[in-house]
């Protein structure tokens, strides 16, 4: 099984909302990452977990807030958000940071 | 810099015929390419990854091949259901850097 979870598939939020986006994988891997995309552009990597710790962190602006709870979630903590920031938000695990991704269904949010 | 090219970015097949598409990557040492398939508003799909030079992956009606400088998606007698984006990520062998650099993908609509 290589399935990924995310939850909600969609969100509407306005600017002052506080929301967060959910993510689940029961593979047991180690590596979890979100990611941001935009219509016809490619994923743009935003966060990456190893073993729970955060990893990698590309220069997100502060009002996304990446959370890992334990290794089978990560949780992505919405505040304060612009309107250029709607998009399609992946997540994705792997096995290890060496490993191919395996990326969720996503979850569409727009910023009102 | 590491870059990824993708090419065509739009590719239009009658049903049957078969066809390619060219991912080129300019970097310092690969450590592995990935491709992935995109549906219009879900996460990618992961499809193969690949090595080293000369390899091969076949999935279906899909071929995945890897050069020195390129990787080849070959699709064969495509089908309907084979329309989507697809997307071919490098990875690479520098110490501390394992983000996965995506190419811009190209579209692949297959006409019945």
């Amino acid at each position: 099984d290589t399935e990924v979870t995310q939850t909600p598939k969609h969100l509407v939020m306005g600017m002052t909302n506080k929301k967060s986006l959910k993510c689940e994988q029961h593979m047991g891997h180690r590596a979890m990452y979100w990611y941001k995309q935009k219509a016809k552009k490619p994923p743009e990597l935003m966060f990456v977990y190893s073993y729970e710790k955060l990893s990698i962190n590309e220069s997100v602006p502060s009002r996304f807030s990446p959370e890992c709870p334990n290794s089978s979630l990560l949780n992505l903590h919405l505040h304060a958000l612009q309107p250029e920031d709607s998009a399609l938000y992946l997540c994705a695990s792997s096995q290890g940071i060496w490993y191919e991704q395996y990326f969720g269904p996503g979850t569409r949010l727009t910023v009102t | 810099e590491d870059q990824v090219t993708q090419s065509p970015e739009a590719l239009r097949l009658q049903e049957g015929e078969s066809s390619s598409l060219n991912c080129s990557y300019t970097v310092s040492g690969l450590r592995g390419l990935f491709w992935y398939r995109q549906d219009p508003g879900k996460g990618p799909e992961f499809l193969f990854t690949l090595y080293s030079a000369g390899e091969e992956k076949e999935k279906e009606r899909l071929k995945a091949t890897l050069t020195k400088k390129e990787s080849f998606l070959h699709i064969t007698a495509p089908k309907p259901e084979d329309s989507a984006t697809y997307l071919c990520a490098v990875q690479v062998t520098e110490v501390g850097d394992y983000k996965l650099s995506f190419g811009a993908g190209t579209t692949v609509t297959v006409r019945a």
